[in-house]
């Protein structure tokens, strides 16, 4: 079945330590986002790339950063981890950046920062 | 960034019908989506408006009226399962979603 993977399905996670978020989906989308979810907050947007080699910053980009070498894959890197970064994290992705296209989300990362 | 809003909580009985409204704000309005999230689960797609009006589907229904910044979803013939949180999310003129907090939904027996 078609979809979004993300690894890993969670993660604990020393203050200061580098982390790298998977994301791979293979439905050939052109899109792809990273959301945090955090109570009360709802999902806000991280980075987006709206096709493969180039990015975007979202609501909330400081303390991360992305890379989008293909069309499947959108890693999402914690250069130095915060205990604000705790929170869930989605990737989601759309066949396009625009239009009335759906945005499918991934299953998340549930990531703390001790 | 955009403001929305929703309620943060509602309860209804098994059966009955529910509406959750969310009002909004925007700098530029590319459509109104609504996403079923249930508890430790990733978001999923049940509506899109970008007209004015009622979009019917199934025992779900959303509703839009752009002049007012208002949506809301209708879901009807409460089941069980039903019980998640939903989120209103708006697509701005940049064609970026903004999410609501989102309202759980509580269905009871």
């Amino acid at each position: 079945i078609a979809g979004i993977t993300q690894a890993p399905t969670s993660q604990i996670l020393a203050a200061g330590r580098r982390m790298t978020l998977r994301c791979t989906q293979d439905m050939r989308h052109n899109a792809m986002y990273w959301y945090r979810q955090d109570l009360g907050l709802g999902l806000r947007l991280i980075h987006y790339s709206n096709t493969a080699g180039t990015t975007g910053k979202g609501e909330v980009p400081d303390g991360y950063s992305v890379s989008r070498a293909n069309t499947d894959d959108f890693p999402l890197t914690l250069a130095s981890a915060v205990p604000s970064q705790t929170s869930v994290y989605f990737c989601a992705s759309s066949d396009s950046g625009g239009g009335g296209d759906t945005q499918y989300f991934g299953p998340g990362t549930r990531l703390t920062v001790l | 960034g955009q403001n929305i809003d929703q309620p943060t909580e509602m309860t209804a009985t098994e059966g009955a019908i529910v509406q959750i409204n969310c009002t909004y704000q925007t700098s530029g309005f590319n459509g109104l989506f609504w996403y079923q999230q249930h508890a430790g689960e990733a978001p999923t797609f049940l509506s899109y408006n970008v007209l004015d009006g009622l979009e019917e589907k199934g025992r779900f229904s959303s509703f839009l009226s752009r002049s007012k910044g208002y949506s809301y979803l209708l879901l009807k013939e409460l089941q069980m399962k039903d019980s998640a949180s939903y989120l209103c999310a708006v697509r701005d003129g940049d064609y970026k979603l903004s999410f609501g907090a989102g309202t759980t939904v509580t269905v009871r027996a």
